[in-house]
């Protein structure tokens, strides 16, 4: 897979339930972000999990790295229907040149 | 909140012609970079900056494209003679005191080149 690659694609969830997201890549991070777009608008900022962290909250996400199987998961406890929207993760391998994924694209089903 | 901001929100132009979209980062930020994302794709970096240089360029920025800081609060991308395929949503995001550090993106500009 390329550098920062999420899956599954695509993910629809009754609202209320989790959202588990994963994120693959290939070559060793400074750090890895996760950012939130809502449909043709700008990214949103959730998190940055460095590299020799394994375990970061924030609200009602929770973010696992793991560098030796070089992965990431993002998890939404709770989901809500403005949760809608595509999530990526982020990966810094060269020092600020964030290299992004492909994206998930979560539906929360009111 | 200090946000990082973008004008125009949408600029529209013809092929050949030039643009410059306008970015005001986080006052207190050090490092500033471009970004652009291609209806349906993913987003790509094009250029790093810092200390009124660039750090880092990918291969699309090509000599068409060109960065500036021209006073204390503005960074610029300029792209001398648009093409078809500069048609995209370009994002400005800035940077702390490291560059490992969150990079904060602003609202984007969409670009249209006909």
């Amino acid at each position: 897979s390329q550098q920062g690659e999420e899956d599954p694609q695509a993910l629809s969830i009754q609202e209320g339930e989790n959202a588990t997201m994963n994120c693959s890549y290939k070559t060793s991070i400074n750090n890895l972000q996760w950012y939130r777009q809502n449909s043709g608008r700008g990214l949103v900022h959730l998190i940055l999990i460095r590299s020799n962290e394994r375990e970061k909250h924030s609200g009602r996400l929770r973010v696992t790295l793991d560098t030796s199987k070089k992965s990431s998961s993002l998890l939404i406890t709770a989901s809500r229907a403005a949760d809608t929207a595509s999530y990526f993760c982020a990966t810094d391998p060269q020092w600020g040149k964030l290299t992004f994924g492909t994206g998930t694209r979560l539906t929360i089903i009111p | 909140e200090p946000e990082v901001t973008q004008t125009p929100s949408h600029q529209v132009t013809q092929m050949g012609q030039e643009v410059i979209l306008r970015c005001v980062p986080i006052s207190n930020h050090l490092y500033f970079y471009w970004y652009r994302q291609i209806l349906g794709q993913k987003v790509e970096f094009l250029v790093s900056f810092y200390n009124n240089e660039i750090s880092e360029k990918s291969e699309i920025f090509d000599d068409q494209f060109s960065v500036e800081r021209p006073d204390g609060s503005n960074f610029t991308l300029k792209i001398r003679s648009t093409k078809l395929e500069d048609s995209a949503m370009y994002f400005c995001a800035s940077t702390g005191t490291r560059n490992t550090d969150t990079q904060y993106f602003g609202p984007g500009t969409r670009l249209t080149v006909l």
